[in-house]
Order: C-alpha cells, then structure tokens, then sequence
C-alpha cells in the first residue's frame, strides 16, 4: 500500500467547507485513493474513493491532482457530526486497509 | 443492509479465560477481517479471510485464534490474554474484487485484567 501524510488536526466552521489534503507520492497507477472516517468510539466508516477522476458521492467529493501524488477530501457543508479522524489510504484489491495517523478534523460551532 | 454486527459490545476477561468475539454480515461479502486499535492510535490488520480461507496473518500472536465458519460469520477466540492485549477489536467485510471498500462493525471494547 502507498505511504500517506496528513496534517495531524485541523478546525473547521460549523458550515463551511472543510478541505483535507493528504500527500501520496508512493501511490502505484492501479491503486486507488480511499477515504474513511471514524466518529469517537464507533468503527471506521467508508466515505469515498478515486483512481484518477474527482468522484462525488452524497457525502463528499475527492479531488485528486493530475500527476495523482495528493488529493484533497471535501466535506462541502461541514456539521458538527463531522468532528471525527479522518484516513487517506492508498491501494487496492481485498487486502487489509494500512491506516496512518489520519487527521482529526474539529467542526467549531 | 450494509451492517457488520459484532458482539459483545464490551467484554472484560482476566488472562486465564477463554472467551470469543463473534462478527456477522449479510451482505454476500466473501472477505472478512479483524483489526486492532489501542486508544488514540489507527486501526491494525490482524487477519484476513478469502472464501473463509486464512489468507492474512499479520504475525498475530497464537493467544489470538482467529475462524470463519461460513461466509457470513468471522470469530476471534482469544485465550490467556495479557493486560496489553486490551484494545477495540473491529470486525470488516467487503467483496472480493478491485476495489477495497469495507464495511466496519462497531467494534468489541476488551478489557484485560
């Protein structure tokens, strides 16, 4: 699996749109970007994914840069049920899912 | 439905017992796995299941027993635990294909005592 880097912790307004990047430049051209989120105390939660294209789905979308080396996961409308770690993995097939550090994201009322 | 149901939610053992963690999902998913996670730190693989065949092992201690009866059930047998061993355990399933979409439990909270 691809070697990730996000920030540790960012803040967000109740609102706004929360921008979170994540650096990948190990990233292989068949594995694909994925993004899950895990709320205190529950399991990790599948949020998007993308090989090449942006993708938007009815909870965010994904914007991957051209050269696919970083992408950015935007939560449009952040709520405070946003509040949660956020993972970016890079990979593919029915392997186990490599979590880094993640970035805990703050949605501030 | 795409609900990984684990039980129980909570469980508290102390190193001599001999307990199960049991994981369900219904949603025709062929691989199914366990991760681990201590407190403030990312979940880790512990093991993978293929067609019910143990295909990860991510040199998991043997006092973890992992097995997968059907394709909709995956337990974890655990057996002379150490206080360390305390974490969440979360259970996932996803299809066998290209993509790696999985389908997380809520997890069981183990105390070690």
């Amino acid at each position: 699996d691809a070697k990730t880097t996000q920030p540790t912790s960012m803040d967000c307004a109740e609102g706004r749109a929360a921008n979170l990047p994540c650096n990948h430049s190990t990233i292989s051209g068949n594995e694909y970007v994925y993004w899950y989120r895990q709320i205190h105390s529950q399991g990790p939660q599948y949020i998007i994914h993308g090989l090449k294209n942006n993708e938007t789905n009815e909870m965010a979308s994904l914007i991957i840069t051209e050269d696919r080396k970083s992408s950015t996961l935007i939560l449009p409308h952040a709520t405070l049920r946003d509040t949660a770690v956020y993972y970016c993995i890079g990979g593919g097939g029915a392997d186990g899912l490599t979590f880094g550090k993640g970035t805990h994201l703050i949605i501030q009322p | 439905d795409t609900e990984v149901t684990q039980t129980p939610k909570h469980l508290v053992m102390g190193m001599t017992n001999k307990k199960s963690l049991k994981c369900e999902q219904h949603m025709g998913h062929r691989a199914m796995y366990w991760y681990k996670q201590k407190a403030k730190k990312p979940p880790e693989l512990m093991f993978v299941y293929s067609y019910e065949k143990l295909s990860i092992n991510e040199s998991v201690p043997s006092r973890f027993s992992p097995e997968c009866p059907n394709s909709s059930l995956l337990n974890l047998h655990l057996h002379a635990l150490q206080p360390e061993d305390s974490a969440l355990y979360l259970c996932a399933s996803s299809h066998l294909t290209g993509l790696n979409i999985q389908y997380f439990g809520a997890g069981t909270r183990l105390s070690v005592l």
